[in-house]
């Protein structure tokens, strides 16, 4: 079964600082998703960025991007010029290609400091 | 643009009683899925549907059942509540081909659920 791991339980950082999430995998697989999803105090679940496994350049949406080290079962995820907008829980998260379940890591819980 | 919808945001239950958490969506996704998220954790998948008529378990569904009638409902229900059920859940859809692939789950706002 897949797993993912999150090793940064909490991550603080300045406003306009960058930052890095790390988030790791474990799979068998060769053809798979994965996503970055942000959730604010609000609760809500919103997607940040996603990676396909067979694509060898790495994501970017605007000050997001990620690294993508497949080998090396990694993906993490930096923001730049970091807002206090950013501040919220970052959950990384896998999916097979063809299958219907997403697996989540544990969550970084990212606070921007003014 | 509504989106994934769902009903109520909060609610209270005393333990034995049921209710049903709705979720609908107008994007005409095929696939639905429920999750759980308790505190400081990930979200975990209890059921999941493919198509209108079509559900299977996902990861913690003891002590739910879904039904999938129609493209754009997708309800979770509660026979008997219990403590451990005290969570908050969230509803997702999501569109898949075959020639596209997996596309990204967009999220219901959440219902945070209390058993005492």
């Amino acid at each position: 079964a897949q797993t993912v791991t999150q090793s940064q339980p909490e991550m603080s950082v300045q406003e306009a600082e960058t930052v890095t999430l790390s988030c790791t995998y474990d799979t068998s697989e060769s053809n798979y998703y994965l996503f970055w999803y942000k959730q604010p105090p609000s609760r809500q679940m919103i997607l940040v960025i996603r990676q396909e496994a067979y694509k060898q350049q790495n994501a970017t949406e605007n000050r997001f991007s990620v690294n993508f080290q497949k080998a090396a079962k990694s993906f993490s995820l930096k923001i730049s010029d970091s807002q206090l907008g950013d501040t919220a829980m970052y959950f990384c998260a896998y999916l097979s290609r063809g299958a219907q379940k997403l697996v989540f890591g544990q969550g970084t819980r990212l606070t921007i400091n003014p | 643009n509504a989106g994934v919808t769902q009903t109520p945001k909060f609610r209270i239950l005393k333990i034995g009683q049921s209710m049903t958490l709705q979720c609908t969506q107008d994007m005409n996704h095929n696939y639905m899925y429920w999750y759980r998220q308790d505190p400081g954790m990930g979200l975990k998948l209890i059921y999941y549907s493919v198509g209108a008529g079509i559900t299977d378990k996902g990861e913690v569904p003891n002590g739910y059942n879904v039904s999938r009638s129609t493209t754009e409902d997708f309800p979770l229900r509660l026979e008997l509540a219990a403590p451990s059920q005290t969570s908050v859940y969230f509803c997702a859809s999501s569109y898949e081909t075959g020639m596209i692939g997996n596309q990204p789950q967009h999220f219901g706002d959440g219902t945070r659920l209390s058993i005492l």
